[in-house]
C-alpha cells in the first residue's frame, strides 16, 4: 500500500507560535490529501480536504485562517496552526486516498505550552 | 447525515478468547466500510473493509461481513492473541472519499 510520512513526529512550541507540519506521499502521486485531529481516546474528526493547485476544503466549524493547508505538490501537503494555543494540542494526522483506500501517516503530535 | 456508532470499551478479553467488536452505520446511498487498527505509538492500519453488500472483510484472522439489511459491519476474531491489543476504529466512506470514524474500541488481550 502507499506510505505516507509525516514530519515532526512531535512538536513542542509556545503559546503564540505557529507550527507547519509536513505530509509526503513517497510512493504515490496525490492530487488530494486529508487532514485529521484526534484527540486522546477520541475518533479522527476530519479536519480539511488538501487539493494539489487549490484551495483546500474544510469542514464545517474548522478556522480556515487558523489552520492553514498549502499542497504544493502531488507529494506534498502542509498544515500550518497559526497563532498555536494549549487548545490546539492534539494528534495531527494525514492521510492519501488510493484506490478506494485510505492510508494514513503516522501522526505530528503538537504540544502548546 | 452519516455517522458511525461503534461498542463502547475497553474491552478486555484472555488470550484465545471470542472477540466481536460491534459496529452499525448511518449513511445515504451504498459506502464502503472499513475496519482500522491503531496500535500503541503507530498510526492508522486498514485492517480489512467491504465495498458492497454481504461482501466480507478479512485479515489476520479478523472478519466482518457488510450487513446492509441490519446496516452493520461487526469485527470477529475466532481466537484473539496479545498482540492484537491496540485501538479499533470502525468506518464508513461515501463517495466524496471523505472517512468518517467511530470513536475507536480499545481491546486489551491478557496472556
Amino acid at each position: 500500500g502507499a506510505v505516507v510520512s509525516q514530519h515532526p513526529s512531535w512538536v513542542i512550541c509556545k503559546s503564540g507560535t505557529s507550527v507547519k507540519i509536513e505530509c509526503r506521499s513517497l510512493d504515490f502521486q496525490a492530487t488530494t490529501m486529508f487532514w485529521y485531529r484526534q484527540f486522546p481516546k477520541q475518533s479522527l474528526m476530519l479536519m480539511a480536504t488538501s487539493n494539489e493547485g487549490s484551495k483546500a476544503t474544510y469542514e464545517q466549524g474548522v478556522e480556515k485562517d487558523k489552520f492553514l493547508i498549502n499542497h504544493a505538490s502531488l507529494t506534498l501537503s502542509t498544515l500550518t496552526v497559526t497563532s498555536a494555543h494549549p487548545e490546539d494540542s492534539s494528534f495531527y494526522i494525514c492521510s492519501v486516498h488510493v484506490t478506494d483506500t485510505q492510508y494514513f501517516g503516522p501522526g505530528t503530535r503538537l504540544t502548546v505550552l | 447525515g452519516n455517522s458511525v456508532t461503534q461498542m463502547e470499551g475497553p474491552v478486555t478479553l484472555s488470550e484465545e478468547a471470542f472477540l466481536t467488536i460491534n459496529c452499525t452505520y448511518t449513511a445515504t446511498g451504498y459506502p464502503s466500510l472499513f475496519w482500522y487498527v491503531q496500535y500503541p505509538g503507530e498510526g492508522l492500519q486498514l485492517l480489512l473493509k467491504a465495498t458492497k453488500a454481504d461482501d466480507k472483510g478479512s485479515n489476520k484472522g479478523f472478519e466482518a461481513t457488510y450487513r446492509k439489511e441490519t446496516t452493520s459491519f461487526h469485527l470477529e476474531k475466532g481466537s484473539v492473541q496479545v498482540s492484537d491489543s491496540a485501538v479499533y476504529f470502525c468506518a464508513l466512506k461515501n463517495r466524496d472519499d471523505k472517512i468518517i470514524f467511530g470513536k475507536g474500541t480499545r481491546l486489551h488481550i491478557l496472556p
